[in-house]
């Protein structure tokens, strides 16, 4: 089975806090890639990064981590002294080939909210 | 970043009449795009994918005839839910990508909401 799971559906964080956003996923491939999307409440979905399955080392762009672990197929994302402009859904999504085409399959996304 | 644009970004119709909605990638050649419809609070749904001057593959469960895709240029596809009814009333979001390998992303568009009254 080709699955993502984000098993927190919403976090709530005070303003300054650190939070982490899991995603499990599965899948039957030796070589894939991972993404990770936030949607603000505006709807439109921003690219926050890629991440390909022989690539393990950790990423950090600014405020924003990423911790991939095969061995628990877990792609962890890390907002440190998280603001309130962060507050978005935030989806974890897996790259697989379907009919010929790859395609996503997202997971059911975790809402952040960040309180001032 | 690329660009994908979406037109209109909300269409609030009759019931029985037909709405075309379009999406434009404006800085790059879209190889493959894709329709998702997104219901609130919940995760994206795709419901097909097109690729430029082929006819679009449909998933399952989603009606071909009720949903009509174009993907007539590179830049340019277009989704027309035809008699809509309320229930069809949803956002609906594409997505371009200029490749077709695993390590391509998805560009998305700002989404339509479509009401159907």
């Amino acid at each position: 089975a080709q699955k993502v799971t984000q098993a927190q559906t919403e976090i709530s964080v005070v303003e300054k806090e650190d939070v982490t956003l899991d995603c499990v996923y599965e899948t039957r491939d030796t070589t894939y890639y991972l993404f990770w999307y936030k949607q603000p409440p505006s709807g439109e979905l921003v690219f926050l990064i890629r991440r390909n399955s022989f690539d393990e080392q950790n990423e950090i762009s600014g405020r924003y981590s990423w911790n991939f672990q095969k061995s628990t197929s877990s792609f962890n994302f890390t907002i440190t002294a998280s603001q309130v402009v962060d507050s978005a859904v935030y989806f974890c999504a897996l790259s697989v080939k379907t009919s010929g085409t790859y395609k996503y399959i997202f997971g059911t996304g975790t809402r952040l909210k960040v309180l001032a | 970043g690329a660009v994908v644009s979406q037109h209109p970004s909300w269409v609030i119709c009759k019931s029985g009449t037909s709405v075309k909605i379009e999406c434009r990638s404006l800085d790059f050649q879209a190889t493959t795009m894709f329709w998702y419809r997104q219901f609130p609070k919940q995760s994206l749904m795709l419901m097909a994918t097109s690729n430029e001057g082929s006819k679009a593959t449909y998933e399952q469960g989603v009606e071909k005839d009720k949903f009509l895709i174009n993907h007539a240029s590179l830049t340019l596809s277009t989704l027309t839910v035809t008699s809509a009814h309320p229930e069809d009333s949803s956002f609906y979001i594409c997505s371009a990508r200029g490749g077709t390998g695993a390590y391509n992303e998805q560009f998305f568009g700002p989404g339509t909401r479509l009401t159907v009254l």
